[in-house]
């Protein structure tokens, strides 16, 4: 079956502008997880939603970060106002529940220049 | 607070030789342990991971991984490299399902690179 996909592969854009990045977990699983990896680094967790609710939004960075998962399914994160510390690898896993493993995408490579 | 520690920012092996990538955790509950591996421009994927019962858990590749909770520490080990194990490696750890939700923490990763 299909595993967690994720696009754009590759986003660039310009200091101040807005992006938004997209999830498709896997069919039925209902927790999803957004994960930011700069490089070198280790992913950092960002958010979980537990069906249509985030659970936990304690690991997004300041107020220029939110993610929606509207029908407990595909997720999007949308960072306004850029900047160029957001460069970063964005990971998105999904899960069957809570607890259980949990599926990485192939990742959003986000540059701001 | 849930940390991961992981010795060696960069560790080399000879194909054939034995991997050994050391991994020290910290939580205030029984965690829940995980080895990722990450290859050039590809996602995450899962190694093996630790919930309960046998401590000495295999995974996939030939992998596995052992649970000390006396030393706090989920190391991984190979009996012998092979050069498509070349990847970074990560070790990460949760509260499990002991919580309402899922929080895992990675460690810095280790770039493994095996030496033909």
């Amino acid at each position: 079956g299909a595993g967690v996909s994720q696009t754009p592969s590759n986003k660039v854009t310009e200091k101040g502008k807005y992006v938004e990045l997209r999830c498709d977990p896997i069919s039925g699983h209902t927790a999803l997880y957004w994960y930011r990896q700069s490089l070198g680094q280790g992913p950092e967790f960002l958010i979980y939603f537990q069906g249509t609710g985030a659970a936990d939004d304690s690991g997004l960075p300041n107020d220029r970060f939110f993610a929606v998962r509207p029908e407990g399914s595909v997720s999007t994160l949308k960072i306004q106002r850029t900047e160029r510390g957001d460069s970063a690898v964005y990971l998105c896993a999904s899960s069957p529940g809570s607890g259980g493993t949990q599926y990485f995408g192939p990742g959003t490579r986000l540059l701001v220049l | 607070a849930q940390s991961v520690t992981q010795l060696g920012s960069h560790v080399s092996v000879s194909e054939g030789a034995l991997v050994l990538l050391r991994c020290n955790y910290s939580s205030s509950v029984p965690p829940y342990l995980f080895w990722y591996v990450q290859y050039p421009n590809q996602g995450l994927q899962l190694l093996l991971k630790y919930t309960t019962g046998a401590t000495l858990v295999k995974g996939i590749n030939g992998f596995e991984a052992e649970f000390k909770k006396s030393e706090t520490s989920f190391h991984l080990t190979k009996p012998s490299a092979h050069m498509s194990d070349a990847a970074e490696y990560f070790c990460a750890v949760n509260q499990g399902a002991k919580t309402s939700y899922d929080k895992v923490i990675f460690g810095p990763g280790t770039s493994l690179s095996v030496i033909p």
